[in-house]
This record gives structure tokens, C-alpha cells and sequence, in this order.
């Protein structure tokens, strides 16, 4: 069974432009999240979407913002680049959608953005 | 809210050895789950292993096993006969039920450094 598939896997962007990141989960997986992983911050939660429904979302500017696909695809946007927001950005599947259940995600390699 | 502090920004170990990375958490939620996931250079986080707040038994996978004591709030994972390729990051993260689906909360991550 094919893994959690992130593209791109590099991307430069300058300041202001904007950039889609894409996650394709683990075939079956209907739950997808979004995390952003900076030096500074560590690791955090941006959000997650289940069966094309935003169902939880972390502490982040609406600059950021995501869709899920009917097939579970998911995207992320962010908006007006600015240099805080290079980052390694982890798109993560899980199998089922219950809440606080054992809920294993399943992280992709990431895609690492870095803002000019 | 829940929190994770990993106390070890780094750690040397002698192959062959075993080794415990500390991980404490947080949390006011009487049900919750805890994941060990390790991060290599290429940056995919690869999941480890689960503890269920309402486990009776320690979590063991192969080498990996996870030293839950409840009362002090305290999830170590130990890996047993290290070995070269157990060098990378390594992040303790939860979730716990009262969160609106799969969000993982994640502490700073302690990096494993193997000596041949």
C-alpha cells in the first residue's frame, strides 16, 4: 500500500507570492492534517479535514487555509508569503475519524518551502 | 489544552545499548493517547508506537517499547539494542478525546546520536 504522498517536495518562493502544497493520503485514509515544522516553533498543527470538512484548526493566520477533495486529496494555500513561513510542512492520514480514538497518523516527507 | 516536554534536546548512546527518551505530558482529559514518532535527516516522520490512556499493559513494537506511568504523567519510550539507524529526532506527541478530531500536540523532540 502506497504512503502518504506530498508534492512538492522542494519549493522557493519570494515574499507576497502564494503556494499550494498537495497531500495525497494513504488509500482508505479519509482524515488528513496539516502540520507546519520551523526551527523555532517546532511542530505545529495547522489543520485537519474529514470527508471534505475543515473539523479542527491550530492557531495560524487565515493567510492559511486548505480543501479536502472528494477522493481525500488534500491542499494547502498560503497566501502573501511573508519569511516567517519557510518551514517543512507534514501532511498526515489516518484511518478513522473518531474522535480520540487510536487514531495513528501516518506523516508524508514533507514538502520544505522556503520564502525569498 | 494538552502539553508535551521532552527534557533531552540530545542524547548520546553506544550501539548495542539501550536507551530512554523522556517524554511527560499534560493534560486534564481522562482520555487521551500517546505517540512516539521518529524523524531521520530526510524528514518524514515514521510512527513508532501507541499507549491508550486506558491501557493496561506498557506498548512494545520489536525493540520499541513505551514506559507509561499514569500517575506521573510520564510516557518514555525505551529502544533496545540500538543501532546506527536509530540516529535522527525523536518526538512524543498526544491527543486526547476532548479534541475536535486527530489533532497530535507535540513536544520539542530529542535528538538520538548512536556511537558505532
Amino acid at each position: 500500500k502506497a504512503g502518504v504522498t506530498q508534492t512538492p517536495r522542494y519549493l522557493i518562493k519570494t515574499r507576497g507570492q502564494q503556494v499550494t502544497l498537495s497531500c495525497s493520503p494513504i488509500s482508505g485514509h479519509r482524515s488528513v492534517s496539516w502540520y507546519q515544522q520551523t526551527p523555532g516553533q517546532g511542530l505545529q498543527f495547522l489543520f485537519e479535514y474529514f470527508s471534505e470538512t475543515q473539523r479542527n484548526k491550530g492557531n495560524f493566520p487565515g493567510r492559511f487555509s486548505g480543501r479536502q477533495f472528494s477522493n481525500s486529496r488534500s491542499e494547502m494555500n498560503v497566501s502573501t508569503l511573508e519569511l516567517g513561513d519557510s518551514a517543512l510542512y507534514l501532511c498526515a492520514s489516518s484511518p478513522v475519524g473518531r474522535q480520540g480514538a487510536k487514531n495513528i497518523q501516518y506523516f508524508g516527507a514533507g514538502t520544505r518551502l522556503s520564502v525569498l | 489544552a494538552q502539553k508535551i516536554t521532552q527534557t533531552q534536546p540530545g542524547m548520546f548512546v553506544q550501539e548495542k545499548e539501550a536507551v530512554t527518551l523522556d517524554c511527560t505530558y499534560d493534560t486534564s482529559d481522562p482520555s487521551y493517547g500517546l505517540f512516539w514518532y521518529k524523524q531521520p535527516s530526510s524528514g518524514e516522520m515514521i510512527f513508532l508506537i501507541y499507549q491508550g490512556s486506558y491501557d493496561q499493559q506498557n506498548a512494545t513494537e520489536g525493540r520499541y517499547s513505551l514506559n507509561f506511568q499514569k500517575a506521573r504523567k510520564s510516557a518514555n519510550l525505551v529502544i533496545s539494542a540500538s543501532q546506527l539507524g536509530d540516529s535522527a529526532m525523536y518526538f512524543c506527541a498526544m491527543t486526547a478525546k476532548g479534541n475536535a478530531g486527530n489533532m497530535l500536540t507535540f513536544g520539542g523532540g530529542t535528538r538520538l546520536m548512536v556511537k558505532p
